[in-house]
């Protein structure tokens, strides 16, 4: 596709439900970043992917945030048992080769709001 | 451990004016990124700075890049409302680490 696409764009859960987070990267695009942006910070980084492989996961907050990227290109954020602290907005960004600092191409978000 | 700041975090100025936002970064990176964010909106990417002394300009924007002092510039020259929005400075670790971001309102 022409852009970096993030479904749903709205989600409310209530706690303790899980929410899966869908991310559809640029075609062809190598590695794909998961970032969680809380309201009125900077993005952080959550985990990479290049390819299929998970690279890194050292940014995911607990054992109840997930991800995965099984065929390389659409990946999935789950989180289980949502909390409050939980509610942010959760970025995708794509970039077309495995080098880490190549630009990203950001997603417009998924805002979740656990209530 | 790589930290980006920002400062200002908030930014209120007068159209025509000029100002600069900075950026300062704890440990040597290679690469310094600026980004745009519109409310509700996705990350815009407007300048890559790869080495000191880097600098480049779009329109009313220009960065600046020292590496030495770990220190990256985002000049407004003569600030025009559309201007508005919240500006992001990062940083390359093993992977891009952002600041909290400047949030400007440009005043008609």
């Amino acid at each position: 596709g022409a852009g970096v696409s993030q479904s749903p764009r709205y989600k409310v859960a209530k706690r303790g439900q899980d929410v899966a987070l869908r991310c559809d990267p640029i075609s062809g695009h190598v590695s794909l970043f998961w970032y969680q942006q809380a309201l009125g910070q900077g993005p952080e980084f959550l985990t990479y992917f290049q390819n299929e492989a998970q690279l890194d996961k050292s940014g995911l907050p607990s054992d109840r945030f997930f991800a995965e990227r099984p065929e390389g290109s659409v990946s999935t954020l789950k989180i289980q048992r949502t909390q409050q602290e939980d509610s942010a907005v959760y970025l995708c960004a794509s970039s077309p080769n495995f080098d880490r600092g190549h630009g990203y191409t950001f997603g417009s978000g998924t805002r979740l709001t656990v209530v | 451990e790589l930290k980006v700041e920002q400062n200002p975090l908030f930014l209120s100025m007068q159209e025509g004016k000029n100002y600069t936002i900075y950026c300062n970064y704890s440990t040597t990176s290679d690469r310094l990124y600026w980004y745009r964010q519109d409310p509700g909106k996705s990350l815009e990417s407007l300048f890559v700075l790869l080495s000191n002394g880097a600098v480049k300009q779009e329109g009313r924007l220009m960065a600046s890049l020292d590496t030495k002092a770990r220190l990256s510039t985002l000049h407004i020259t003569a600030a025009v409302h559309d201007l508005s929005a919240t500006y992001f400075c990062a940083a390359l670790d093993d992977k891009i680490i952002f600041g909290k971001g400047t949030r400007l309102h440009i005043l008609p």
